[in-house]
């Protein structure tokens, strides 16, 4: 059974950078899946942050390209995201996800809330 | 970016009544390689992250009952709950995958009347 577990802190002070992981268990970031960063702010809708392939090609979207960093840690078959120079309004519940051949986002995690503050 | 408008905001419906909600797309979400609408519909409810649906407009995901269905092609879509259940209270999302940035509606409410 495929699961993913969002970690990092909670709390981030603004201009610092945000930085977050993903752990997958039951599957290998290598299966051809992307794996996705999605956030949405408190009592507001879903913004796709950006993704990584199995082959390490990343898109991001062009709101956040400037300070967004998908990247692998293989060793530990997991996926982070990093954002710089963060402010209010990346305040928000953060997400990762897995996708299949038919959907972008099959599988969730449970999500980490991240306060800019 | 391809914008998605979702309507109603929000709609509170009697238990065993239809509930359907509309989702608008800027650009055709139809891929014409593989004869399909690149639109997934999504169901969150409180505390929980999404759950996919519907994907490719309209094909149920395994597992959820069919008393939800999509429908729609091009640039206008539908997802129908056919017999609302008081499980089925929670937040709707259509999303498109044809084209990045990946974009999501901005939700529909549903709850009991």
């Amino acid at each position: 059974q495929v699961q993913l577990q969002e970690s990092g802190p909670g709390l981030v002070k603004p201009s610092q950078t945000l930085s977050l992981t993903c752990a997958v268990s039951g599957d290998s970031l290598s299966s051809g899946a992307y794996w996705s960063w999605v956030r949405q702010p408190a009592g507001k809708g879903l913004e796709w942050i950006g993704r990584i392939h199995a082959s390490g090609s990343t898109e991001y979207n062009p709101s956040l390209k400037s300070r967004v960093t998908i990247s692998f840690d293989t060793s530990k078959n997991q996926f982070s995201l990093q954002l710089r120079s963060v402010s209010a309004g990346d305040t928000a519940l953060y997400y990762c996800a897995r996708g299949n051949f038919y959907v972008d986002f099959y599988l969730w995690g449970q999500g980490t809330r991240v306060i800019v503050s | 970016d391809i914008v998605l408008t979702q309507s109603p905001d929000s709609l509170a419906v009697s238990l065993g009544e239809r509930a359907t909600i509309n989702c608008k797309s800027s650009q055709t979400v139809f891929y014409s390689s593989t004869n399909r609408n690149n639109l997934a519909w999504f169901q969150q409810k409180p505390g929980q992250p999404p759950k996919v649906l519907i994907y490719w407009a309209s094909t149920r995901e395994s597992g959820v009952p069919d008393r939800f269905s999509g429908s729609g092609s091009g640039t206008d879509f539908t997802l129908t709950i056919s017999s609302l259940q008081a499980e089925d209270v929670a937040v709707y999302y259509c999303q498109q995958y044809i084209a990045t940035p990946l974009t999501f509606g901005g939700g529909t409410r549903v709850e009991i009347k």
